[in-house]
């Protein structure tokens, strides 16, 4: 089936300590993001990216680092600078011609920091 | 300012009637996109309807309607026959300008409950 999967699904992490989050896509889609969902709160975008070799910050990038090697990957590791890093986080994908905005996510990873 | 206000923290329908859930937003772009998603308790999000700023006729897809009141900006989510499964979080967002501006704006949600 095509889609876009997350791993880990639950992740525990000591403090100090850097963590990277798995997305991988194969809808063939040219454009990747990386979201953050907190209690009560929208989503916030981290980091995106359009194309391969290529990403952009999103709102909250501070304490986050991506690559964007592969078409189909798009890992977010989140940094030991990340100062509040426990949340919910969803990866998204969407085809380059976005006409509609129609954004493919994943189930999401929980991050908990100890 | 909230860009994107979903003023029902909470709502609940009884299966089988129809139940809306209320978004306004703001901005002073003449171009903009208009969006609602869906998340159960799986965590993902799930794409329902989209309406476009110029867009002359009301967004529908299946169960799901877009009420798009331009001159109140406002983009109200209805949804028909609610059934059990539909009880979830309820995303408004919002893309300022055209498609080269890959970010959305999202609102805080709504979290429905549907009765049996």
């Amino acid at each position: 089936d095509g889609g876009i999967t997350q791993s880990p699904k639950y992740l525990f992490r000591k403090e100090g300590q850097n963590v990277t989050l798995s997305c991988e896509q194969n809808l063939n889609h040219d454009a990747m993001y990386w979201y953050r969902q907190d209690p009560g709160q929208g989503l916030r975008l981290i980091y995106y990216s359009q194309i391969v070799n290529d990403f952009q910050k999103g709102d909250i990038a501070e304490g986050y680092s991506v690559s964007r090697e592969k078409k189909e990957s798009f890992p977010l590791t989140v940094t030991s600078a990340q100062k509040n890093p426990t949340a919910f986080y969803l990866c998204a994908s969407s085809p380059g011609d976005w006409n509609t905005g129609e954004l493919f996510f994943g189930e999401g990873s929980r991050l908990t920091v100890l | 300012a909230q860009k994107i206000t979903q003023t029902q923290p909470g709502m609940f329908v009884q299966e089988k009637e129809a139940v809306t859930l209320d978004c306004t937003y703001d901005t002073s772009d003449p171009s903009y996109g208009l969006f609602w998603y869906k998340q159960p308790s799986s965590g993902e999000m799930i794409f329902l309807i989209y309406q476009g700023s110029y867009d002359q006729q009301n967004a529908t897809e299946g169960r799901y309607s877009l009420n798009f009141q331009k001159a109140r900006k406002s983009a109200n989510l209805v949804i028909s026959a609610s059934q059990l499964g539909d009880s979830a979080m309820y995303f408004c967002a919002m893309r300022e300008g055209d498609g080269n501006n890959r970010k959305l704006i999202w609102g805080l949600g709504t979290s429905l409950a549907v009765n049996p």
